[in-house]
């Protein structure tokens, strides 16, 4: 079974751009997570679908993030305009029946921001 | 709300020591417990998991156990190897298992 797969696995880009991440989750996990780690501290909850709905979006940092999940199979997460806060790295999870029992995460995608 | 405390790193050890990352968590009800490891390079992986108080969590040598009255949830291994040294998360699923709370990290180190 392919696990879960994150592209790209490093992104650097300028102060103000766009990037878009993409997260392909195991076949079948109707649950998805995003997560991301910043500047070496822990690791953060950033949202949660079900399918292809947003079932809890709380950790969103603000409203230049936008994460989608067209057809509940992949998701994308976009950040514009990035910001040097941005940094970080960003994981993608999946699992079948929520977090009780663990996620599968990607290999995550490191963002550079400058 | 919810949060986990693990011990910062980072851990330098001499290969074959007695490994312990202290790790204590508050939380609402009943939450699992993990403890998640990142490779250099690598994913995270979850290294091994408690699902209520008392259970023993074990893999690769490493084990844990759940202690409600303790809050706590420490990892320990009896012999460490160099193939160990990564970065570990103590985490805990809330109560609604919508998402898991990770701690800060621990590097762990290991040298020859």
């Amino acid at each position: 079974e392919a696990g879960v797969t994150q592209f790209p696995s490093h992104s650097v880009i300028e102060k103000g751009q766009t990037v878009t991440l993409r997260c392909d989750p195991i076949s079948g996990h109707d649950n998805l997570y995003w997560y991301r780690r910043v500047m070496g501290k822990e690791i953060k909850f950033l949202l949660h679908f079900v399918k292809e709905s947003k079932q809890d979006e709380s950790g969103m940092p603000n409203n230049r993030f936008l994460a989608e999940r067209t057809g509940g199979t992949y998701s994308t997460l976009k950040v514009q305009p990035a910001e040097l806060e941005d940094s970080g790295v960003y994981f993608c999870a999946s699992s079948l029946s929520g977090g009780n029992y663990g996620y599968t995460f990607g290999s995550g995608t490191r963002l550079t921001v400058v | 709300g919810n949060s986990v405390t693990q011990m910062e790193g980072p851990v330098t050890l001499s290969e074959e020591a007695f490994l312990t990352i202290n790790c204590t968590y508050t939380a609402t009800g009943y939450p699992s417990l993990f403890w998640y490891v990142q490779y250099p390079g690598e994913g995270l992986q979850l290294l091994l998991k408690a699902t209520k108080a008392d259970d023993k969590g074990s893999n690769k040598g490493f084990e844990a156990t759940y202690r409600k009255e303790t809050t706590s949830f420490h990892l320990e291994k009896g012999s460490v190897q160099v193939s160990d040294s990564a970065v570990y998360f103590c985490a805990l699923s809330d109560t609604s298992a919508s998402k898991i709370i990770f701690g800060s990290g621990t590097r762990l180190s290991i040298r020859p």
